[in-house]
């Protein structure tokens, strides 16, 4: 298994308060990504990292910021969390092969967030 | 505007048969696609990929089949084992790396 750990593992939390997620991971992956999953939606890319301190957005990322300041650690923060960012979090890492050929993404375990 | 869709929210099929997924996407840039398989409280986990320059991949008792005219994929597990219960997302893979997923197929494989 991809060594690939999330930190908190659920986290219950009040409507308006601030909300950070870590994700770490021990492969020395270039690529890291944070997705949410919700019932009907499968996983939605909310933004990823293609190296430190490189971060794009993905497909839902309004509200959500996030931070790479190590290869090792991707940080995805609300700042003022809402009740529909309830769901479970889940980071990815991956690596693209020599020649530019695709790699797989591996994911960490996942985060359950309720927001009140 | 889902980009990748998986029509059948769940499917369950006797141990010994064959389960039968499916898979749709709409952008023909997609060149690359992936399944996953995931437990509850756990993360997704690779099954299997297939690039698009090819129209078959096997792995053991998983096959995945790409239809590039019809843009439609499938994923058939031969013979399904009750281990195999688990929700199964395809994905697809843009140029840059980055993977649209569909919402997901429930499998239940029957003793």
């Amino acid at each position: 298994d991809a060594g690939i750990t999330q930190s908190p593992r659920h986290k219950v939390t009040e409507t308006g308060t601030p909300v950070t997620l870590r994700c770490h991971q021990t492969e020395n992956h270039r690529y890291m990504y944070w997705y949410r999953q919700d019932p009907g939606h499968g996983l939605r890319l909310i933004h990823y990292s293609y190296g430190v301190k490189d971060t794009d957005k993905g497909e839902v990322s309004d509200g959500y910021s996030v931070s790479r300041s190590k290869t090792e650690d991707f940080l995805l923060t609300l700042e003022s969390a809402t009740s529909s960012q309830t769901s479970v979090y889940f980071c990815a890492i991956s690596e693209f092969l020599a020649g530019g050929q695709y790699n797989e993404q591996f994911f960490g375990p996942g985060t359950r967030l309720t927001v009140l | 505007d889902q980009q990748v869709k998986q029509n059948s929210p769940s499917l369950s099929v006797q141990e010994g048969r064959i389960s039968i997924l499916n898979c749709d996407y709409t952008n023909s840039m997609f060149d690359y696609f992936l399944w996953y398989k995931k437990y509850p409280a756990e993360g997704p986990t690779f099954l299997i990929s297939i690039s698009s320059i090819k129209d078959k991949n096997e792995d053991g008792r998983f096959t995945v089949f790409l239809n590039k005219s019809a843009k439609h994929l499938s994923l058939h597990i031969v013979p399904s084992q009750p281990g195999d219960s688990a929700v199964y997302f395809c994905a697809a893979s843009d140029p840059t790396g980055k993977l649209i997923f569909g919402q997901g197929t429930t499998l239940q494989v029957k003793p």
